[in-house]
């Protein structure tokens, strides 16, 4: 148990539907990652945030939302849903913004989109 | 543009004996290379990292080499268990600037009795 939580663990909705995945970090970290993996591909880095501020951003859609709230809780927002967004969303968090990549990653989403 | 690639989707090996899991990479900018493991159902768990200015980094069983000359590394675990059998993932890292974590696209591993 790496102490990262994520919900909900399955999510299946239609095209063009909005969903939201939740993230709570380990206790006393503060920077979450958000990372996308498709089908057979690497994970790939969404966004990251530190301390309730945007800090890095990769390849997030504009249809692709985050934020961090006070409680350090994360959420990731999809909107206007394709079925390219199928995929496993994972969350990792970590204590300090910057460090060597030792991240600890939640269990994941799933996302179906039908 | 792919910066960290596994060119093998999956590795078969027999319990005891070496396994060797490679990744080759493209920026030289990378200041840690890691190998992280995943089960199914479960998130990628750290396993084993190396500072670009090192060679070697060895943690019981596990050890990571790294030939910057080659752009290569790679994770030798012996003697194999069952338990290896994961999904592994290579990724580096870069301490200046905004930490974007990237990842290959993993290796599986079968560790066969």
């Amino acid at each position: 148990d790496s102490g990262v939580t994520q919900t909900p663990k399955h999510l299946i909705t239609a095209t063009g539907q909005r969903v939201t995945l939740r993230c709570s970090p380990r206790s006393g970290d503060l920077s979450v990652y958000w990372y996308q993996q498709s089908l057979d591909q690497g994970l790939q880095f969404l966004i990251q945030y530190y301390n309730g501020e945007e800090r890095a951003k990769g390849n997030i859609l504009e249809r692709f939302s985050a934020q961090q709230f006070p409680d350090l809780h994360s959420e990731l927002n999809l909107s206007s849903l394709e079925l390219g967004d199928s995929a496993l969303y994972f969350c990792a968090s970590s204590v300090l913004p910057r460090n060597t990549g030792e991240l600890f990653f939640g269990e994941g989403s799933r996302l179906t989109v039908l | 543009d792919q910066q960290v690639k596994q060119n093998s989707p999956s590795l078969s090996v027999q319990e005891g004996r070496i396994s060797i899991l490679n990744c080759d990479y493209t920026n030289s900018m990378f200041d840690y290379f890691l190998w992280y493991k995943k089960y199914p159902a479960e998130g990628p768990t750290f396993l084993i990292s190396i500072s670009s200015i090192k060679d070697k980094n060895e943690d019981g069983r596990f050890t990571v080499f790294l030939n910057k000359s080659a752009k290569h590394l790679s994770l030798h675990i012996v003697p194999s268990q069952p338990g290896d059998s994961a999904v592994y993932f290579c990724a580096a890292n870069t301490i200046q600037g905004a930490q974007k974590l990237v990842f290959g696209q993993g290796t599986r591993l079968t560790i066969n009795p």
